[in-house]
């Protein structure tokens, strides 16, 4: 079926720490791949994408690492501060030349002072 | 560059009636997606439009429907309102290129009572 699942409801971190979230999905066909973060009151903010021809992305204090072996998305945030608290979703494009994103439940990353 | 604009912020609604939802994309931004956001579900797509052409659709009853205009501004509306529809709606809008992020607005809160 079409599913985007995470592994963990909440993640706990010492301010400071680095954070991984994870993500699997189920859909082997799916080609390009999206991280939101999504505070209070607010809609999801894009922070990092990766196509599946790729297996790693950076960009600024984060890290995508794709497995597509294992249909497994991850997403490395470094230094985390206390601006990185709210609800991380993954999310997986099943469009074929259009846009159909199938949302993760979304994990509550919260940072401790 | 302005952000994908919503309106109205909050509605609230009785039973029955029926509602306009109205997105404004990223200027230069032709694809543009619906999504609703419950806690019970989380991020379900409803449908994207992409020069005026509905190019995908979710699996939603047929009351939820939309459209866009030449602008590439774009509206949904839910007709016959049950108490299950109270939800935040998402837009979000996209460049041409598959594989390049959607950006979403902050979301109409809508009350179904």
């Amino acid at each position: 079926g079409e599913s985007v699942g995470l592994h963990l409801p909440t993640l706990s971190v010492q301010e400071g720490d680095n954070s991984i979230i994870n993500c699997a999905y189920s859909n082997s066909a799916s080609d390009y791949f999206i991280w939101y973060k999504q505070e209070s009151g607010k809609g999801p903010q894009f922070i990092i994408d990766i196509r599946s021809n790729m297996d790693k992305r950076q960009g600024q204090r984060v890290t995508v690492l794709l497995n597509k072996t294992v249909k497994h998305l991850s997403l490395q945030i470094a230094a985390t501060q206390p601006g990185d608290s709210a609800v991380y979703f993954c999310a997986e494009n099943r469009g074929r030349s259009s846009y159909k994103l199938i949302f993760g439940s979304g994990t509550r990353l919260l940072v401790r002072p | 560059k302005a952000g994908v604009t919503q309106t109205p912020r909050y509605l609230i609604k009785t039973r029955g009636q029926q509602v306009t939802l109205s997105c404004s994309p990223i200027s230069g931004h032709r694809s543009v997606s619906w999504y609703q956001q419950t806690p019970g579900q989380g991020l379900q797509f409803l449908f994207e439009y992409f020069s005026e052409t509905q190019r995908n659709k979710g699996n939603f009853p047929g009351r939820f429907s939309g459209r866009q205009f030449s602008n590439s501004r774009s509206e949904m509306n839910v007709s016959t309102l049950e108490l299950g529809d109270s939800a935040l709606y998402l837009c979000a809008s996209s460049s041409d290129r598959v594989s390049s992020p959607l950006h979403f607005g902050n979301g109409t809160r809508l009350t179904v009572t």
